[in-house]
């Protein structure tokens, strides 16, 4: 049963870094990829990167220069770090699968974690 | 990027009527391997997104028939035939031909 979980804090100050943890179970990371999606409350949804099944990235060219996704195979997590954040990056962050041909399709999501930009 | 661009931003259905929602790519989402790769997902209120429709027509497992997918190019629609109670929440649409991927902006479907 494929699951994935993410954990980080929920309280960042601006301009320092976040750090998000997506711990999966039910699948491999050599075989599978997986993204990162954001919504800030009351918005809509935005891609901001995926780690491939063979370790490449790709990243959203909006916060390209901020981002890195990163992930330990042996542990099953995939990582997101994102600097210099600002207050527009207070959202709920998921991590999700991709499934299927290119860029594939979206089958497992995370229940998400809330992250609030403020001091 | 792509753009995508959904309309309506919000619709009001009555139960049992039928629902339409456009989707609309600056570019054409075929990819070099005949392939679209033009998918729907639903975020019930409170819950992560779900996928609906993968590849313009494809229902994911589980999804109703009532969900039907169309479309080519540049221009695609979801139909959403006897609405349900449990149908309400925001419908995306995502592109995953070109990098980066991208989202529509959302409709909003609301029972009347």
């Amino acid at each position: 049963q494929v699951q994935l979980k993410e954990s980080g804090p929920g309280l960042v100050q601006p301009s320092q870094t976040l750090s998000l943890t997506c711990t999966v179970s039910g699948l491999s990371l050599t075989s599978n990829s997986v993204s990162w999606i954001r919504q800030p409350p009351g918005k809509g949804l935005e891609w901001m990167g995926v780690i491939w099944s063979n370790g490449g990235t790709d990243y959203n060219s909006a916060i390209k220069s901020r981002l890195s996704i990163s992930r330990d195979t042996s542990k099953s997590q995939v990582f997101l770090k994102m600097n210099s954040l600002q207050t527009e990056d207070t959202a709920m962050y998921f991590c999700a699968r991709n499934l299927g041909g290119y860029g594939g399709y979206l089958d497992y999501w995370g229940q998400g974690v809330m992250v609030t930009v403020s001091s | 990027d792509v753009v995508l661009t959904q309309t309506p931003v919000s619709l009001s259905v009555t139960l049992g009527d039928q629902a339409s929602i456009s989707c609309r790519s600056s570019q054409s989402l075929e990819y070099s391997d005949g392939y679209t790769y033009l998918e729907w997902y639903l975020q019930k209120p409170g819950q992560s997104p779900q996928l609906l429709i993968y590849e313009v027509s494809n229902r994911f497992s589980g999804v109703p028939d009532r969900f039907i997918g169309s479309g080519s190019g540049t221009d695609f629609t979801l139909k959403i035939s006897r609405v349900e109670p449990e149908d309400l929440g925001v419908y995306y649409c995502f592109q995953a031909t070109h990098d980066p991927l991208t989202f529509g902006s959302g409709t909003k479907l609301e029972i009347k």
